[in-house]
């Protein structure tokens, strides 16, 4: 079945460590998109890519990088330099193109703790 | 400065009732919009969306309804189910995807 791939589920990460989550998706879809939870903020946008080798900005970019070297792959970083990186991290997919694709499909998420 | 803004963190309904979940927005080049629920710690599930060139999107239990002129959109649930308590979030899309902060819809026995 197509769908898109989180990985890992939870991450304990130690403060001044960078890790990555990974994001995978099988749909043949052109845009990604990372987006974060915290409680009462709702989704706020990471990171977006349209097309491969291509990403722009979101609201909070500021302690995170992203890289689309593949079109299935979009993983995000999330740096020593983020301030407060304990949250609840979505991928997702869209088919690509503003009036192409009606919905965004959407990864299980993965928690991150900062210990 | 938000871009889409849901107003009400929650929203009690009885089951049975009407749920209305409204939305607005500022950014009218929107083109498209859309509502998806979502239970703790899972990804958003999409429930229905409406084009920017439509004012009513029906579909089962589930109606959105768009007023371009007031830059404001709202989804309607009826009859409300206990299966409908969960957030719900109103997002959408120009070139990128925002959403709102949220309302969480508890429906009471």
């Amino acid at each position: 079945d197509g769908g898109i791939t989180q990985s890992p589920k939870y991450l304990f990460r130690k403060e001044g460590q960078n890790v990555t989550l990974s994001c995978e998706q099988n749909l043949n879809h052109d845009a990604m998109y990372w987006y974060r939870q915290d409680p009462g903020q709702g989704l706020r946008l990471i990171y977006y890519s349209q097309i491969v080798n291509d990403f722009q900005k979101g609201d909070i970019a500021e302690g995170y990088s992203v890289s689309r070297e593949k079109k299935e792959s979009f993983p995000l970083t999330v740096t020593s330099a983020q301030k407060n990186p304990t949250a609840f991290y979505l991928c997702a997919s869209i088919r690509g193109g503003r009036l192409s694709g009606n919905t965004i499909y959407f990864g299980e998420g993965s928690w991150l703790t900062v210990v | 400065d938000q871009q889409v803004k849901q107003n009400s963190p929650s929203l009690s309904v009885q089951e049975g009732r009407i749920s209305i979940l409204n939305c607005d927005y500022t950014n009218s080049m929107f083109d498209y919009f859309l509502w998806y629920k979502k239970y703790p710690a899972e990804g958003p599930t999409f429930l229905i969306s409406i084009s920017s060139i439509k004012d009513k999107n029906e579909d089962g239990r589930f109606t959105v309804f768009l007023n371009k002129s007031a830059k404001h959109l709202s989804l309607h649930i009826v009859p409300s189910q206990p299966g409908d308590s969960a957030v719900y979030f109103c997002a959408a899309r120009d070139d990128k995807i925002i959403f709102g902060k949220g309302t969480r819809l508890h429906i009471l026995p």
